[in-house]
């Protein structure tokens, strides 16, 4: 695609309810990241896969968190048993290569857990 | 703990003035970049600067690296309506973590017609 598409655009779950939220990055892009952007702040790394594997998964805050890009191009962050504190903007960008750091976000997903 | 510290923190001035904006940290960094986002999109890379002292304009914005790569400042020149926006630092440290931003937490700036 022309750029990073991110799906849903806006999500509203209640507490303790499971979410996945999609990534699809631009074509031909190696490098795929998730950052949560709460309101306010600045967004906060989450997660770095170089094509399948999460090179590092350092700034998931806890267990609860899990992401997956099984061929190489879409990726989904997982959250279980969500929280009020979950509720941000998380924001996925893909990279032609991971020394490219010229990075593309996408539009985000607004998550709102009630 | 935010590594990266903007100021101001919310900016409102009126069409045709100038402004800067500044990004400040106690850590060097290999490269920095400037942001803007509008409400409901994602950050769109403005600039990155990777030399210390290094100089970027883009049309009436000019960006500066600062000499120790610890700091940087952007400066607006006779400031539009689509100006409008917030403004992002992230610093990118170097080493095998050279993908990782570090953002600040923006400038919100207004521009008044």
């Amino acid at each position: 695609g022309a750029g990073v598409s991110q799906t849903p655009s806006n999500k509203v779950t209640e507490k303790g309810k499971y979410v996945e939220l999609r990534c699809d990055p631009i074509s031909g892009h190696t490098a795929l990241y998730w950052y949560r952007q709460s309101l306010g702040q600045g967004p906060e790394f989450l997660i770095y896969f170089q094509g399948t594997g999460a090179a590092d998964d350092s700034g998931l805050p806890n267990d609860r968190f899990f992401a997956v890009r099984p061929e190489g191009s879409v990726s989904t962050l997982k959250i279980q048993r969500t929280e009020r504190g979950d509720s941000a903007v998380y924001l996925c960008a893909s990279s032609l290569r991971a020394a490219d750091t010229e990075a593309f976000f996408g539009q985000g997903t607004r998550l709102t857990v009630v | 703990t935010q590594l990266l510290e903007q100021s101001p923190q919310f900016l409102s001035i009126q069409e045709g003035e100038n402004l800067t904006v500044y990004c400040n940290s106690s850590s060097v960094f290999s490269s920095l970049q400037w942001y803007r986002q509008e409400p409901g999109e994602g950050p769109v890379l403005l600039v990155t600067v990777v030399t210390g002292g290094e100089v970027k304009k883009l049309k009436r914005l000019t960006f500066q690296f600062g000499d120790a790569r610890k700091d940087s400042s952007l400066h607006i020149t006779a400031a539009q309506t689509g100006d409008t926006g917030l403004y992002l630092c992230a610093g990118a440290r170097s080493g095998g973590s050279n993908y990782k931003l570090t953002f600040g937490k923006g400038t919100l700036l207004t521009v008044n017609p």
